[in-house]
């Protein structure tokens, strides 16, 4: 069965420095990734989509990577800013359902000042 | 632009009574809704996907008599959890994908539903 992990360990890093989320996927051929933010009892926001043929994405102070070869993906933060302590979601496209997603358990963030 | 509300926030019930939980595209249509349940510290598992003006689609495990969405129009699904046991007791998260405008990979996400069944 497709199968998703993320760190299950929460990531602490000082303000400034640069956070990276691992995601890694089994049994599985996406045809995208995306990346999702979720705060305290609210609904996930998206951040960023990355496809099969892209190796890197950037959007101001994130980057995702995606290496099918390795079927991981990873999440960077630059600069990190205490206001981006949340847990951070990797979700992929579920087989036969449309746009529908499958999401790992979540990497907590803590960006300590 | 792509907000998704959810009504209401919360709600606490008696075991044995149904619930309705309205989820909205607020400036968009949304070609497809879904709807999600996400227990504590745990990662969000899709319960059905629904489209307007057709049968949703269930997820295995989860049943269609006891989970009845309805998707009347392109801007409105609902959820109704009938006869809720406590172990109904979760977090209920629809979200939405753009008609137009927009790539229908991305998902927009409601607020969520905190339920909590006595």
């Amino acid at each position: 069965s497709q199968k998703i992990e993320q760190n299950s360990e929460a990531l602490n890093i000082q303000e400034g420095k640069t956070a990276t989320l691992t995601c890694n996927y089994t049994n599985y051929s996406p045809a995208y990734l995306q990346w999702y933010r979720q705060d305290p009892g609210r609904g996930p926001v998206f951040l960023l989509l990355i496809r099969e043929n892209e190796k890197e994405k950037r959007k101001e102070r994130l980057k995702v990577t995606f290496d099918t070869t390795l079927k991981q993906s990873l999440f960077h933060i630059t600069a990190s800013q205490p206001a981006d302590s949340a847990t951070y979601l990797c979700a992929l496209d579920m087989l036969n359902s449309g746009y529908a997603l499958n999401f790992g358990k979540g990497t907590s963030l803590l960006v300590t000042p | 632009g792509a907000v998704v509300s959810q009504h209401p926030s919360r709600v606490i019930c008696k075991s044995g009574t149904s619930v309705k939980i309205e989820c909205r595209s607020l400036d968009f249509q949304a070609t497809t809704m879904f709807w999600y349940r996400q227990f504590p510290k745990q990662s969000l598992m899709l319960m059905a996907t629904s489209n307007e003006g057709s049968k949703a689609t269930y997820e295995q495990g989860v049943e269609k008599d006891k989970f009845l969405i309805n998707h009347a129009s392109l801007t409105l699904s609902t959820l109704t959890v009938t006869s809720a046991h406590p172990e109904d007791s979760s977090f209920y998260i629809c979200s939405a994908t753009q008609l137009a405008g927009g790539t229908q990979e991305t998902q927009y996400f409601g607020p969520g539903t905190r339920l909590l069944v006595l």
